[in-house]
């Protein structure tokens, strides 16, 4: 079972809507981050939330991170083909920062 | 400014034999962690190193793995024996402190067996 479970899996849209995905878990996390992963290659650090009900916004990108800290969800407005990706959550478990958990991952792709 | 290197990128391994992944980390940075990831899955952690010692390798499989990140050189991840499973994409990071949400990847080598 996934500590960390990411939905959907899998998000085809067109060029300009909006979408969110959710990163959930029954466990506390101390922080938790969002990665962009390309094909071939390693995952790229987008944002870091650490205070339960915390917003953050990056251009297009807006992430929360809940309240009681077990979930996060990542909201992209008016996606890009360049938005293309897989996105990764992955959290640090209170009381263990020398590693992190990582959800599944949900491949995007947005159509021009 | 170099990133984390990692070297092979591309590594193919014949079963039964040994495959030797090396990661360089960034300057500055003593901290190493390994993570594989299978198909379609996100990043497992398997071991986190500091120069010269392993602090937590409860991710790593109890046979065939080991870890490695010597005093002068860069980490290295040794599987011996390979088998079929053992094919997949193994991400080195590296971090200033000892904190791993403060830690950059690599570009990953991927592994394959056959």
């Amino acid at each position: 079972t996934q500590l960390l479970e990411q939905s959907p899996q899998f998000l085809s849209i067109q060029e300009g809507e909006n979408l969110t995905v959710y990163c959930n878990s029954s466990s506390v996390f101390s922080s938790l981050q969002w990665y962009r992963q390309e094909p071939g290659e390693g995952p790229v650090l987008l944002v870091t939330v650490v205070t339960g009900g915390e917003v953050k916004k990056l251009k297009r990108l807006t992430f929360q991170f809940g309240d009681a800290r077990k979930d996060s969800s990542l909201h992209i407005t008016a996606a890009q083909p360049g938005d293309t990706g897989l996105y990764l959550c992955a959290g640090a478990l209170s009381g263990s920062a020398r590693q992190l958990t990582f959800g599944s991952g949900t491949q995007l792709t947005v159509l021009p | 400014n170099a990133g984390v290197m990692q070297n092979p990128r591309h590594l193919v391994r014949r079963r039964g034999q040994e495959a030797r992944l090396r990661c360089s980390p960034m300057k500055g940075h003593s901290h190493v962690y390994w993570y594989r990831q299978l198909p379609e899955e996100g990043l497992k952690f398997m071991v986190y190193l500091q120069k010269e010692n392993i602090i937590d390798e409860s991710g790593m499989p109890k046979e065939r793995f080991s870890a490695e990140f010597p005093k002068e050189g860069p980490s290295i991840l040794r599987i011996q024996q390979v088998v079929r499973g053992d094919s997949a994409a193994y991400f080195c990071a590296s971090s200033p402190q000892g904190a791993a949400t403060e830690a950059f990847f690599g570009q990953g080598t991927r592994l394959t067996v056959v």
